[in-house]
């Protein structure tokens, strides 16, 4: 079975400093999904970013970009210029392919001090 | 994207009773998930909701316990069937608008608690 690790519960980070959350899974799988997830406080779950795993090239949106290592099963979200609004429990998820269900990591819960 | 609206946003319920929650979204969808989430913790799949057809469950989710309908592609229903205070949780519901590993789109969720 597919599972997810991520094995910070709690980061913090400075305003305009950057910061790093680990993930790893396991999956004997040549093809499937990645992504990172953010939950702000009391608010819905949104998208942070996606890889498809046959993508060599690390996503990047904004500030956002992952360090994936397809043959170690580590996928990394790494914020720069961190943000107040950056404040939120972070969730690495993965879906295998074909499948479009989500099995999602233990989460990472963010803090971020002016 | 989609918005996803839930009802309700919360509610209190005795053990032993049902609660149904229904999961509203703006456009037609292509997949629907119900989720829970224990407090402070993170989301396990309880099932796919397929339109027409009975419901994928996952491994430690029964029929019995969690039915879902979902009659058309914008809708569908969970019931949380003789609730127990182990029940008390976040039920979320996400859906998908292309199939493929895409984006997922997550309802604000409905907060159970089972006294």
């Amino acid at each position: 079975a597919q599972t997810v690790t991520q094995s910070q519960p709690e980061m913090s980070v400075q305003e305009a400093e950057t910061v790093t959350l680990s993930c790893t899974y396991d999956t004997s799988e040549s093809d499937y999904y990645l992504f990172w997830y953010k939950q702000p406080p009391s608010r819905q779950m949104i998208l942070v970013i996606r890889q498809e795993a046959y993508k060599q090239q690390n996503a990047t949106e904004n500030r956002f970009s992952v360090n994936f290592q397809k043959a170690a099963k580590s996928f990394s979200l790494k914020i720069s210029d961190s943000q107040l609004g950056d404040a939120a429990m972070y969730f690495c998820a993965y879906s295998p392919y074909n499948t479009d269900k989500l099995i999602f990591g233990t989460g990472t819960r963010l803090q971020v001090f002016p | 994207s989609a918005v996803i609206s839930q009802k309700p946003s919360r509610d209190i319920c005795q053990r032993g009773t049902s609660l149904t929650i229904q999961c509203q979204v703006d456009s037609q969808v292509t997949m629907m998930f119900w989720y829970r989430q224990q407090p402070g913790q993170s989301l396990t799949l309880i099932a796919t909701a397929n339109q027409g057809s009975e419901a994928t469950y996952e491994s430690g989710f029964v029929i019995d316990k969690f039915p879902i309908s979902r009659p058309n592609l914008t809708f569908s229903t969970l019931t949380v069937s003789n609730m127990s205070p182990e029940d008390s949780s976040i039920y979320l519901c996400s859906v998908s608008k292309v199939a493929g590993g895409y984006e997922q789109y997550f309802g604000p969720g409905t907060r159970l608690t089972v006294t």
